[in-house]
């Protein structure tokens, strides 16, 4: 399979706890994307990667919020300080090279429940 | 800050209906995309509109780029239960790779 993975698929941990996720991009693809989904809504855009880069982070994101990408192949994101407004679906996406408007490929998402 | 709009939030139709949802932006877009995704998966992308008036057809998919670049619509036609989904547009800004979703309209097929 050559598609976008993320690593765990799920994961429950306790308020206050520290969480990270991995992101495993399309090999080819140098852009790589963060979002957080949550039920009944689109995904929302919290930064992204062009290489090692970070290009943009969102506003919305808070400082206890913190992502990677060192070697410009794959990624993590760390929550520090869970909180319970922190459960969502968070996606990675990649895009190829050079082509116009930068298609994104998603891959399956990380599950986090705060309890 | 920049926002995108889609209209309905909900589709319940009957096979062989017809179906179309609405993207609207707060700003002008470099490029609007349009995004699937079934119950329990992941966001998958369609299509990508760029210029101005564009109108792209997938076998039963139309979809239409406004001429201010300031909203899209996607129409299914003659609906199957394979469509059931929920269809994202996604507004995009030269440059930067960053896309703004709406919040998507859930399509429901009876059969």
């Amino acid at each position: 399979d050559t598609g976008v993975s993320q690593n765990p698929r799920h994961k429950i941990t306790k308020r206050g706890q520290n969480v990270t996720f991995r992101c495993d991009p399309i090999s080819e693809h140098n852009r790589l994307y963060w979002y957080r989904q949550t039920l009944g809504q689109g995904p929302e855009f919290l930064t992204y990667f062009q290489n090692e880069a970070q290009l943009e982070k969102s506003r919305l994101l808070s400082d206890r919020f913190s992502a990677e990408r060192p070697k410009g192949s794959f990624s993590t994101l760390e929550i520090q300080r869970t909180e319970q407004g922190d459960s969502a679906m968070y996606l990675c996406a990649s895009s190829p090279k050079l082509r116009l408007g930068y298609e994104q490929y998603f891959g399956p998402g990380t599950r986090l429940t705060v309890t | 800050g920049q926002q995108v709009m889609q209209i309905p939030q909900y589709q319940h139709v009957q096979e062989g209906e017809d179906f179309t949802t609405y993207c609207n932006s707060s700003t002008t877009l470099s490029n609007i995309q349009w995004y699937k995704q079934r119950p329990g998966g992941h966001p998958v992308f369609l299509i990508q509109l760029v210029k101005s008036g564009e109108v792209k057809k997938q076998k039963r998919l139309t979809f239409q780029f406004g001429e201010a670049k300031k909203n899209s619509s996607l129409h299914i036609t003659a609906t199957q239960t394979t469509d059931v989904g929920t269809y994202f547009c996604a507004g995009g800004k030269s440059n930067t790779g960053k896309l703004i979703f709406g919040q998507g309209t859930t399509l429901q097929v009876k059969p």
